[in-house]
């Protein structure tokens, strides 16, 4: 069954640097996301891309985040210069469309930024 | 602004004994509802959604909810739990106008032998 796949699964960080997430989404999917959770915390939702550009984003989605989909397969996403309330997980999803659309998630990637 | 309200942070059941996770929803219009559940390691998997219609929805791995709109609720339910089940689960409501989820803050399924 094909998967979302998210590199790597653990990412420690000093504040400052930057790093990038990268994700594989499903194939034939069109629409991907980020989505981040603090620890203890909801998971909130950062970005989605389609057609590759941003087609929405949130408050928490500032400068400091860029996405890209820089070949047919992978789906990244850039923070800047890190921040030690960036430690998070986050997640990847894609879907084949919008909101009837099941969004399939990868199993996330652990930022932690000391 | 949409927002789910997970009251459960922690529920504990013996493994057989039914099990019913509650979520609660703030959203004038028919919301659209989702749960998904995430294992240890694993991402987020969609066991149900609701759209419209009958407001029972029937899920995977044997899981249902109901949508009751006079108590913008969506609870979760299974009647015999598994082992396997023990994992982190989430409610999540999307609107009309965007299809991006609000996820609650989840509740922690532990389940005793």
């Amino acid at each position: 069954e094909p998967e979302v796949t998210q590199t790597p699964s653990h990412q420690v960080t000093q504040m400052g640097q930057e790093v990038i997430l990268r994700c594989v989404p499903i194939s034939n999917h069109l629409y991907f996301y980020w989505y981040r959770q603090i620890l203890g915390q909801k998971v909130e939702f950062l970005v989605s891309f389609y057609n590759n550009e941003i087609s929405e984003k949130s408050e928490i989605f500032d400068d400091q985040f860029s996405v890209e989909r820089p070949d047919g397969s992978n789906f990244t996403l850039k923070i800047r210069s890190t921040k030690l309330e960036d430690s998070a997980m986050y997640f990847c999803a894609s879907s084949t469309g919008s909101l009837s659309y099941e969004q399939y998630f990868g199993p996330g990637t652990r930022l932690t930024v000391t | 602004a949409q927002s789910v309200t997970q009251p459960d942070i922690h529920i504990t059941v013996s493994e057989g004994a039914s099990l019913e996770l509650r979520c609660n929803y703030s959203y004038g219009a028919t919301p659209y509802l989702f749960w998904y559940v995430q294992s240890p390691g694993q991402g987020l998997q969609l066991l149900l959604k609701y759209f419209s219609g009958d407001t029972l929805v029937q899920g995977i791995k044997g899981f249902e909810a109901e949508f009751k709109r006079s108590q913008s609720s969506f609870n979760l339910r299974k009647p015999s739990v598994h082992w396997s089940d023990a994992a982190e689960y989430f409610c999540a409501v999307a609107s009309g106008g965007s299809y991006i989820p609000t996820f609650g803050r989840g509740t922690s399924l532990i389940v005793h032998p």
